[in-house]
C-alpha cells in the first residue's frame, strides 16, 4: 500500500518560514492536498492540486510537489498557524485515498 | 457557499449498526465524488470510503471493507455510510467530505460527527 511520510513535528519562530514535507514514492506524479487542523476543529484544506489555494487561505501558504517529496511552505508564520498539518493523495493503483501521519507545527 | 454536514452519530454497542448521513448544498452534488474520513481520538486522519459522482463506483479502506457501505441519493443531495459489525476501534469522529480521486476542485469537509462503539 502507498505510504506518505511526514515529520512528526516542525518548530518555527514567528515571522520565519516553515516547510513541512510529505514523502512518498514518486509522489510528484500524484496530486497532493494539504489540510490544517486546529485542536477541536475539523480539517480545512489549505492547498489542493499540489499548489492551488482555496479562497480565503492566505497567500503565505504555498505548495510544491516533485520527485518523491511534496512540500507545504508557510511564509511569515503567525501564532495562529500553529496546528496539525496532513498531506493527502489518491493512489490510483489501489484506488485508495492516503493521508500522511500529520505534522504538528509549533510556533515558538 | 459550499456546505456539507453530517447527521447521525452516537453511542452504539459492539457488533451493532449505525447509519450516518451527510447533507450537501452550494454545489452540483451529482457531479462530484464524495468521501468519508474518520479520526480516532488523539489519532490522525484515516480515509474510510469514497463513492463516484454517479454512484457507480465505490472504494473502501481495508479496515472497513465488507462491514461498511457507502451510498448516495443525488435527488436529495445526501451521502450515506451504513456501518455494520461495529468494533471498539471504529470509535472516531467521522467527516463527510467533497473529495475524490480527481482533485482539481476545492475539497470541502463537514464538522464531523462522533461515533462511539462501547457497551
Amino acid at each position: 500500500s502507498y505510504v506518505l511520510t511526514q515529520p512528526p513535528s516542525v518548530s518555527v519562530a514567528p515571522g520565519k518560514t516553515a516547510r513541512i514535507t510529505c514523502g512518498g514514492n514518486n509522489i510528484g506524479s500524484k496530486s497532493v492536498q494539504w489540510y490544517q487542523q486546529k485542536p477541536g476543529q475539523a480539517p480545512v484544506v489549505v492547498i489542493y492540486y499540489d499548489s492551488d489555494r482555496p479562497s480565503g487561505i492566505p497567500e503565505r501558504f504555498s505548495g510544491s510537489n516533485s520527485g518523491n517529496t511534496a512540500t507545504l511552505t508557510i511564509s511569515r508564520v503567525e501564532a495562529g498557524d500553529e496546528a496539525d498539518y496532513y498531506c493527502q493523495v489518491w493512489d490510483s493503483p489501489s484506488d485508495h485515498a492516503v493521508f500522511g501521519g500529520g505534522t504538528l507545527l509549533t510556533v515558538l | 457557499e459550499v456546505q456539507v454536514w453530517e447527521i447521525g452519530g452516537g453511542l452504539v454497542p459492539p457488533g451493532g449498526s449505525l447509519r450516518l448521513s451527510c447533507a450537501a448544498s452550494g454545489f452540483t452534488f451529482g457531479t462530484y465524488a464524495m468521501s468519508w474520513v474518520r479520526q480516532a481520538p488523539g489519532k490522525g486522519l484515516e480515509w474510510v470510503s469514497t463513492i463516484g459522482a454517479s454512484g457507480g463506483r465505490t472504494y473502501y479502506a481495508d479496515s472497513v471493507k465488507g462491514r461498511f457501505t457507502i451510498s448516495r441519493d443525488t435527488s436529495r443531495n445526501r451521502l450515506y455510510l451504513q456501518m455494520n459489525s461495529l468494533r471498539a476501534d471504529d470509535t472516531a469522529v467521522f467527516y463527510c467530505a467533497k473529495m475524490g480521486p480527481v482533485s482539481t476542485s476545492t475539497p470541502h469537509w463537514g464538522q464531523g460527527t462522533l461515533v462511539t462503539v462501547s457497551s
